[in-house]
């Protein structure tokens, strides 16, 4: 079975200051990992993912994330925080070399960045 | 606009009635997938399709859940007999062979009063 955890049920930044949004898994085997944004009745977007590689992957709209195996996480990250930003932010992971392509998601993160 | 579209956007229905949702993937993508979101809740997962055929199916799909890709392009996800239960949002998928990245559609909102 996989899963994904996302600790935190909001985080609160202020404009230009750096934000993390935490994300732990687990699947067995070798993981690919997705970031999405979700903004008020919208679909998800695509922000970045790790499949193989360097482990610090750099997305859309400044975002980058880090891939780190033996903590199993996936943290999403960028340096200057904007309002804009504000969102709710979704980890998923699926099991990698597979024929399975079921994503599981994490419950969600709402980012608040305040001017 | 290329992006995955789907209809309706949002329906309302009675208890017990049946609803249809479709999905047109990206022009091109052979891979389609539809996924339940409810209020407070990432995506769940309940069914992916390669082409028409459909190769995954999640144990949220009861048997009042049918979807079908009949020529291998949009989709339709069919529920019957609505519970009050299946209120969500509904999103579809789709992505291109060779890549894992899945790209997401607005999604369709059903309320089942």
């Amino acid at each position: 079975a996989q899963s994904v955890a996302q600790p935190e049920d909001q985080v609160n930044v202020a404009e230009g200051n750096p934000l993390t949004v935490k994300c732990t898994y687990s699947v067995s085997g070798n993981p690919y990992l997705f970031w999405y944004v979700q903004y008020p009745n919208r679909g998800l977007q695509f922000l970045l993912k790790y499949i193989t590689g360097d482990n610090l992957v750099k997305g859309s709209y400044g975002f980058e994330a880090e891939f780190n195996k033996s903590q199993t996480s996936f943290h999403l990250k960028k340096p200057s925080a904007l309002v804009s930003d504000s969102a709710l932010y979704f980890c998923a992971v699926r099991q990698g070399d597979t024929g399975r392509r079921a994503l599981t998601f994490g419950s969600g993160t709402r980012l608040q960045v305040q001017p | 606009d290329t992006g995955v579209s789907q209809n309706p956007r949002h329906k309302i229905t009675k208890r017990g009635q049946n609803v249809t949702f479709r999905c047109d993937p990206i022009s091109e993508h052979n891979r389609l997938y539809w996924y339940r979101q409810t209020l407070g809740q990432g995506p769940e997962f309940l069914t992916y399709f390669q082409n028409e055929a459909q190769l995954e199916k999640s144990r949220l799909l009861s048997d009042r859940f049918s979807a079908e890709r009949p020529k291998g392009s949009f989709s339709t996800l069919e529920i019957q007999r609505t519970e009050q239960g299946d209120s969500a949002m509904y999103l579809c998928a789709s992505s291109a062979d060779l890549e894992e990245t899945q790209y997401f559609g607005p999604g369709t909102r059903l309320l089942v009063l």
